[in-house]
């Protein structure tokens, strides 16, 4: 079942600025992993985040979690023209083997040059 | 990493036909394969679990009987869909663990329009 709410659900930003998005989820989870969907095409996994970390960087990307609020963010620094897409949180339930992955909703991003 | 092809990238056929769609781990043996559904400017819906050597796990709410899979071997997941209609046209795309706790490595789609 989905389980992850993200926002917001569209983000239109200046080339150079800072994209945060937003992702809040229901249950216990082993991890939760942000991937990146351009239009029409498969998902690139961007980052990982295992429930015991709060934090996590990785090039212009910084993740956050917060276990207690059930809820993590992206924040994507100096964003690009080529960081249009839709960004979307997936979480891996303990319950379900932390095999399968349950999606947010996305947020659409599209940066302006 | 894991390398995952699909096949088509996208198809069109008429209402009532049946359309396969393979998805293939082209340097991991897959046990397991996933099969989501993803409308227009939605999210990615879990429809079932491959497993290879025995049956699909399905997701509640999704017809087995219309959304045929198979997992012969540890490299190739086919998913067919039977007597297809128009609000079966979506983008299907499979997807690979190497590992429980890891990241997923997904198909690059399959854009599927039934006229």
């Amino acid at each position: 079942s989905q389980q992850g709410e993200e926002d917001p659900q569209a983000l239109s930003i200046q080339e150079g600025e800072n994209a945060t998005m937003n992702c809040s989820y229901k249950t216990s989870i082993n991890n939760l992993q942000w991937y990146r969907q351009n239009s029409g095409r498969g998902l690139v996994h961007l980052i990982l985040i295992r429930s015991n970390e709060r934090e996590k960087h990785s090039g212009r990307l910084r993740v956050t979690l917060d276990t207690s609020k059930k809820s993590s963010s992206l924040l994507i620094t100096a964003s690009r023209a080529a960081d249009t897409a839709s960004y979307f949180c997936a979480t891996a339930p303990i319950a379900q083997g932390a095999q399968k992955l349950v999606f947010g909703q996305g947020t659409r991003l599209t940066i302006n040059p | 990493g894991a390398v995952v092809s699909q096949h088509p990238s996208w198809v069109i056929c008429k209402s009532g036909t049946s359309v396969k769609i393979e998805c293939r781990s082209l340097d991991f043996q897959a046990t397991t394969m996933f099969w989501y559904r993803q409308f227009p400017k939605q999210s990615l819906m879990l429809m079932a679990t491959s497993n290879e050597g025995s049956k699909a796990t399905y997701e509640q709410g999704v017809e087995k009987d219309k959304f045929l899979i198979n997992h012969a071997s540890l490299t190739l997941s086919t998913l067919t869909v039977t007597s297809a209609h128009p609000e079966d046209s979506s983008f299907y795309i499979c997807s690979v663990f190497t590992g429980a706790g890891t990241e997923a490595f997904f198909g690059q789609g399959t854009r599927l329009t039934v006229v």
